[in-house]
């Protein structure tokens, strides 16, 4: 059975600092997901990362996926306030995906 | 253009009534997605559909869960026999395409705004 856990599950961290959220996942998994959840909000595609040592970046955002280790990270460079929210990371397997935890980011000025 | 809808915004029902939730997807997009979010529970994948056709049923959680694609569009999910533990925020999501290997096909997904369920 597919487990996805994420940490850490909250993170509090002052603006121009950088940091990562790590997203392990138990099983093979072709493709990892990232979203982005703001309060009250509905869900945000960020990432799709397709194989191993995929890439991709946004802005202040950047994903990361190796699939030997079942390991999928997002690192969050010179954070800004806007960037507070909650991140989920997914992984697909068996048909259907399965979520993380998600990670509660709250930046501070 | 228009994003995902999804009707109604919130819904409170009695346990034990049935309940049905809608969603109109992105026009053109064949892949189509429900999933439910609870404080209890985290974020569940529920099921998808590729056109109007829903492959694997089992991520529903419990019998008194159906889900209907008609059209290649609009979908609808309904609850039989509600109880508490429904409560929950419905998301529905589309998606362009997808491929073989499973659902989310490597292209993004777009949410629609949820229904908030509260059974009482």
């Amino acid at each position: 059975e597919l487990k996805v856990e994420q940490n850490p599950l909250f993170l509090s961290m002052q603006e121009g600092k950088n940091y990562t959220i790590y997203c392990n996942y138990s099983t093979t998994s072709d493709r990892l997901y990232w979203y982005r959840q703001d309060p009250g909000k509905s869900l945000e595609s960020l990432f799709v990362l397709l194989s191993n040592g995929a890439v991709k970046q946004e802005g202040r955002l950047m994903a990361s996926l190796d699939t030997k280790a079942r390991l999928s990270t997002l690192h969050i460079t010179a954070a800004v306030h806007d960037l507070s929210a909650t991140y989920f990371c997914a992984a697909e397997g068996a048909q259907k995906l399965v979520f993380g935890q998600g990670t509660r980011l709250t930046i501070n000025p | 253009g228009a994003g995902v809808s999804q009707s109604p915004s919130n819904k409170v029902t009695e346990k034990g009534k049935d309940v049905e939730l809608r969603c109109d997807p992105i026009s053109g997009h064949t892949a189509l997605y429900w999933y439910r979010q609870s404080l209890g529970q985290g974020l569940e994948f529920l099921i998808y559909f590729q056109g109007n056709s829903a492959p694997d049923k089992s991520g529903l959680p419990s019998d008194r869960f159906s889900a209907e694609r008609t059209g290649g569009s609009v979908s609808t999910l309904t609850i039989q026999r509600t109880q508490q533990e429904d409560s929950a925020v419905y998301l529905c999501a589309s998606s362009l395409r997808w491929l073989a290997g499973g659902p989310g096909s490597g292209d993004t997904q777009y949410f629609g705004p949820g229904t908030r369920l509260t059974v009482l």
